[in-house]
């Protein structure tokens, strides 16, 4: 267990859906960033908050949206569904956007199955 | 951040050292080197990282070149179940301008761990 933790671990959904993934971070992490993992692009960073804000954006899709709340957990919404959504999504945590960290702690993972 | 360049696949016999290369011949003087790791659709998990200093853990060990255009990193008594995707990623923990330092992910070295 690396102590972030992702929810569901796994999501069947029709295209045109939306769905919502949730990560709640390491303890003391303030840091949550989230990757896309598909099969033909390698993981891709979609985005980053640090304490409720959103501090870096990569290549997410305008359908494509996250927050962080108050208590530090984070939630990345999907919309209008495409079957090149599906992928593997993966949250991770670190303690701080500025300190050196010795690394992200990356949750196992929710796969998303567009049919 | 810098771009880095390792073998798409190397193989390696169990009880043996693995050396997994690593070329980052525009790396600037702020940046460190910083090795995770993909078991199999798992999230990736941090190994080591460095600035110019052979660095050692209980996981790995890092050899960075004098001129710090390449690395390292030694596995030295690899088992079956260090079968992953070995990612080496260059960064600036420190971000500029607001720039958070996310991770940027390439396509890693595939290691086959053989008995």
């Amino acid at each position: 267990d690396s102590g972030v933790t992702q929810t569901p671990k796994h999501l069947i959904t029709a295209t045109g859906q939306r769905v919502t993934l949730r990560c709640s971070p390491r303890s003391g992490d303030l840091s949550v960033y989230w990757y896309q993992q598909s099969l033909d692009q390698g993981l891709q960073f979609l985005i980053q908050y640090y304490n409720g804000e959103e501090r870096a954006k990569g290549n997410i899709l305008e359908r494509f949206s996250a927050q962080q709340f108050p208590d530090l957990h984070s939630e990345l919404n999907l919309s209008s569904l495409e079957l090149g959504d599906s992928a593997l999504y993966f949250c991770a945590s670190s303690e701080s956007t500025r300190a050196l960290n010795y690394g992200y702690t990356f949750g196992s993972g929710t796969r998303l199955t567009v049919v | 951040d810098a771009k880095t360049t390792q073998p798409t696949s190397m193989d390696c016999a169990e009880g043996r050292a693995a050396n997994l290369p690593c070329n980052h011949s525009t790396i600037s003087g702020n940046e460190y080197v910083y090795w995770y790791r993909q078991i199999h659709s798992q999230g990736p998990q941090y190994i080591i990282h460095g600035l110019k200093n052979n660095e050692t853990n209980e996981m790995a060990s890092l050899i960075i070149t004098e001129d710090r255009k390449s690395s390292t990193l030694i596995l030295p008594h690899a088992t079956l179940r260090d079968t992953a995707v070995y990612y080496c990623i260059v960064r600036s923990p420190y971000p500029l301008g607001g720039t958070a330092s996310k991770l940027t992910f390439g396509t890693g070295t595939r290691l086959q761990v053989t008995l």
